[in-house]
């Protein structure tokens, strides 16, 4: 079993509506979780961080942590055709490294 | 602004020759990491370093090894390169904040 699981995608939505993006991860001793975005041959950036249960908004994404499912997901509220891109999810089990998934692809339909 | 910069952009090797990957970071982290992206395989860890001179085994380290003599600098070595090496390679940096700063990568091909 991977430490971190995404579904590869394609994730196509339309233009406007709500992407959700999925992330679930294998060690129960995690305690940082984040999401990159990665556009096609650039390298990862930071968009969200997430540490407790429950949810964290910034602008027009969500994080969203449950700790006991060991489930972590992104939102994605109003669609652009510029969000389309790979999304890695990365977790930080006991040691300094992020563990990262290995992304999903998502398609933003105009 | 953090700038983690890469010594190449593009690389091309071939079977056997020894290749030094140089990654600088302008911002006096701690942390250093090399990792390499392979698609359907996601970004796997092959080094990091949490000091200077001081380095730890990732996920991947079999055929490679790092160097980390100053604070800015974390240099990844393949002895002996080999096809199987093909790949992207990035590096990133950390302080204490939970930020991870990535490089723009050096896609490496070994013929």
């Amino acid at each position: 079993q991977k430490e971190v699981e995404q579904n590869s995608g394609p994730l196509s939505v339309p233009e406007g509506a709500i992407a959700s993006l999925n992330c679930t991860y294998s060690d129960r001793g995690s305690q940082s979780f984040f999401w990159y975005r990665q556009y096609s041959g650039k390298s990862p950036e930071l968009i969200m961080f997430i540490y407790s249960n429950g949810d964290k908004e910034d602008g027009r994404f969500t994080a969203q942590l449950n700790k006991a499912s060991q489930y972590v997901s992104l939102l994605i509220r109003d669609s652009q055709p510029s969000d389309s891109a790979t999304y890695l999810c990365a977790v930080r089990p006991g040691r300094r490294a992020l563990t990262f998934g290995s992304g999903t692809r998502l398609q933003v339909q105009p | 602004d953090v700038k983690v910069t890469q010594s190449s952009r593009y690389l091309v090797k071939r079977t056997g020759e020894k290749v030094f990957l140089e990654c600088v970071q302008d911002m006096d982290h701690e942390n250093m990491f090399w990792y390499r992206q392979d698609p359907g395989l996601g970004l796997r860890l092959i080094y990091f370093s949490y000091d200077v001179k001081m380095k730890e085994k990732g996920d991947i380290p079999e055929g490679y090894s790092v160097s980390r003599e100053k604070k800015e600098r974390f240099s990844l070595i393949l002895e002996s390169a080999s096809t199987n090496q093909t790949s992207m390679y990035l590096c990133a940096s950390r302080q204490d904040s939970n930020e991870q700063f990535f490089g723009p990568g050096t896609r490496l091909t070994v013929l």
